[in-house]
């Protein structure tokens, strides 16, 4: 069976960092597109960031850069997002969601920012 | 950013009727290689969204052809005929021509 399973999500103070992590199994990571996409409060559904396959290529939105990384590591079909200065509209659920021909999506993780 | 405005935002469908969902782009969805890259997405209530069609007319694996699509460039619809009670829950279409990607706001379908 396909799982996409994300952890990571906290309650984190305005200015924090974090650290998502998404594992993929049941199905080929590495020729999977690797997204986050979160659902925030009011506002609906928004990418994140995506990473290509072999990870030579990985962008976050223009609303995080300079705040948000992510990588992949194909050897262990893991998927990471590294958030830092974390603001109050942040906040929501993030989904880890592998694309190709087929698409999975996690259950997510909730990230709370607030103090 | 790209806006895709879908319409409408709720729909109430009698079980066997059809139902069609619109979502309209702020910009052409059509691809440098010509394809048009929209998507239509399915959640049920306490689930995951499921891929319905990828790139415009491309069916997912599993999805009956009670689903179609139809439209072009920046205007697109899904449609469903003989509306089933496995049909209820949200659908929103998604675009990944320009970045960043985004989302309709979502239609709940709700069958009666």
């Amino acid at each position: 069976d396909v799982q996409v399973v994300e952890s990571g999500g906290d309650l984190v103070q305005p200015g924090g960092s974090l650290r998502l992590s998404c594992v993929g199994s049941g199905f080929t990571f590495s020729v999977f597109w690797m997204n986050w996409v979160r659902r925030v409060p009011g506002k609906g559904l928004e990418w994140v960031a995506n990473i290509s396959p072999d990870g030579s290529m990985g962008r976050c939105v223009d609303s995080m850069r300079g705040r948000c990384s992510v990588s992949r590591d194909n050897a262990e079909s893991s998927l990471s997002l590294h958030m830092s200065d974390l603001r109050s509209e942040d906040t929501g659920i993030y989904y880890c969601v592998a694309w190709d021909a087929s698409a999975y999506w996690g259950p997510g993780t909730v990230v709370t920012v607030s103090s | 950013d790209v806006v895709l405005t879908q319409s409408p935002l709720s729909l109430p469908v009698p079980l066997g009727q059809s139902a069609s969902i619109s979502c309209r782009s702020s910009q052409s969805l059509v691809y440098g290689d010509g394809g048009t890259r929209v998507n239509w997405f399915h959640q049920r209530p306490g689930q995951t969204p499921r891929r319905l069609f990828a790139d415009f007319s491309k069916r997912d694996s599993g999805v009956p052809d009670r689903f179609s699509v139809s439209g072009s460039g920046s205007d697109f619809t899904l449609e469903i005929s003989k509306v089933e009670a496995e049909d209820v829950g949200l659908y929103f279409c998604m675009q990944h021509a320009h970045w960043p990607h985004t989302f309709g706001q979502g239609t709940n379908l709700e069958v009666q």
